[in-house]
Parts: C-alpha cells; structure tokens; sequence
C-alpha cells in the first residue's frame, strides 16, 4: 500500500525567505505525486502535480516541486514566500485506480512571520 | 467551468442524532466522487468513492455511509453520531482521465457534542 510522510508538522519562516516542505513516498510502482494547499476553513486546492517527464515541477503562485525517485521524496519549494502563502500544505500519491484515490500526508501548517 | 457544492458549510450535531451531508458538482457528467475527512491534527482520509450511480466503495469501516442517488450528487450519512465523527469532511470530484487532479470543495466542519 502506498502511504506519504511529511516529517515537518509546523515550519515557521519570514517573509521574503525561501521555503523547503519535505514529502517522502512509498509506492510500489512509478508515482504520481500532487502538492495541496488548504487556507483555513476552506478546502484544499492544487498547487502542481508530477505524472512523468521532467522531475522538476512548476506549479501555481511560485511553487515548484523536484522529484527525486532515488530518495523518493517529492519536495515543495518557494524561493520567496509571501504572508499569503501561511497555510496547510499536503502532499499526496495517487494508487493504481488512475490517478485519484489519493493517499494523504499528515500535512505540514506553515507560518509566515514579518 | 466546472464547480463542486458542499453544505453545511458548519454544522453542530448531538451525540445519536442523524447526518446528511450533501455535495454537488456542476459543469461535468459521471465524474468520480469521494468522501474524505480530516480529523483534527491529522491528515485526510479517504472515505468513500463512487465511479457511477449506485456504485459506492468503502475504504474504513465506520458509523457512516454514502450514497450517490445522482450523477452529480453525493450524500455522507449516519443513522446515529459518535463523537469520533468530529472532524472536517470534504467532497472531491474527478474526471479518471490521465494527468487529472481532484478537485476540492469548501468542506463541512461538523462538531459532534
């Protein structure tokens, strides 16, 4: 069974710092690997998506992700984040039925101070 | 353009009383739909999905269940609320197709007293 770890349960960084979220994967077969993010209250939306092709990700508001299959890890970056950006990210695998029966990390809560 | 529906948005029930909670998606047909809850301090689990009318699979044995009477309706029920059922649900829908994400709705925030 496939299953996801975030290590970091809360980060904290400064406006205008970078930004690493770790994910760490386990899944028997080639991945398909999704970053959410989920502002309080609200439900979550899709920050970018890894099927095939190139390992580095670009996705929505300055966010890209690498994927690393020899470390199966599937980190977010951000080289400059913004206060906006203080939420709940979660990353997520996808199983065998297609790409949607997904299976969640606990997710890391991000706190942007000034 | 595609929207999916979730409500209540907040909802506070006592312990044994029934739950509906419905979602709704416009702007696609025979989408996949899911059930998932997020407890608190934890991540989402996945609950229940539907490929089709009538089509329900369970993924954790539970105090709830789901139906999907429609083809853009989904319904998370319980005949009687346990405490643990506290937690944050959240409909998603998706297309099955390759390189297709889910798609989240606001989500219902239910408090079991």
């Amino acid at each position: 069974a496939q299953s996801v770890t975030q290590p970091d349960i809360h980060i904290t960084v400064s406006e205008g710092a970078s930004l690493e979220l770790r994910c760490n994967y386990s899944y028997g077969a080639t991945p398909y690997l999704f970053w959410y993010v989920q502002s309080p209250g609200q439900g979550l939306q899709l920050l970018l998506k890894y099927f095939s092709g190139d390992t580095l990700v670009q996705g929505i508001k300055g966010f890209e992700a690498e994927f690393k299959r020899s470390q199966s890890s599937f980190n977010l970056r951000k080289p400059s984040v913004h206060w906006s950006d203080a939420a709940e990210y979660f990353c997520a695998v996808g199983s065998n039925f297609g790409n949607e029966k997904l299976t969640f990390g606990t997710g890391t809560r991000l706190t942007i101070i000034p | 353009s595609q929207t999916i529906h979730q409500w209540p948005a907040t909802l506070v029930q006592p312990v044994g009383s029934p739950l509906s909670l419905e979602c709704t998606v416009e702007g696609t047909s025979n989408p996949n739909l899911y059930w998932y809850r997020q407890a608190a301090g934890r991540g989402l689990q996945l609950l229940f999905y539907s490929v089709g009318i009538g089509q329900i699979s369970s993924e954790v044995p539970q105090n709830l269940s789901a139906s999907r009477p429609q083809d853009r309706q989904f319904i998370l029920s319980s005949k009687k609320l346990l405490l643990s059922d506290s937690g944050f649900y959240l409909c998603a829908w998706g297309t099955g197709e390759y390189n297709s994400p889910l798609h989240f709705g606001n989500g219902t925030r239910l408090t079991v007293t």
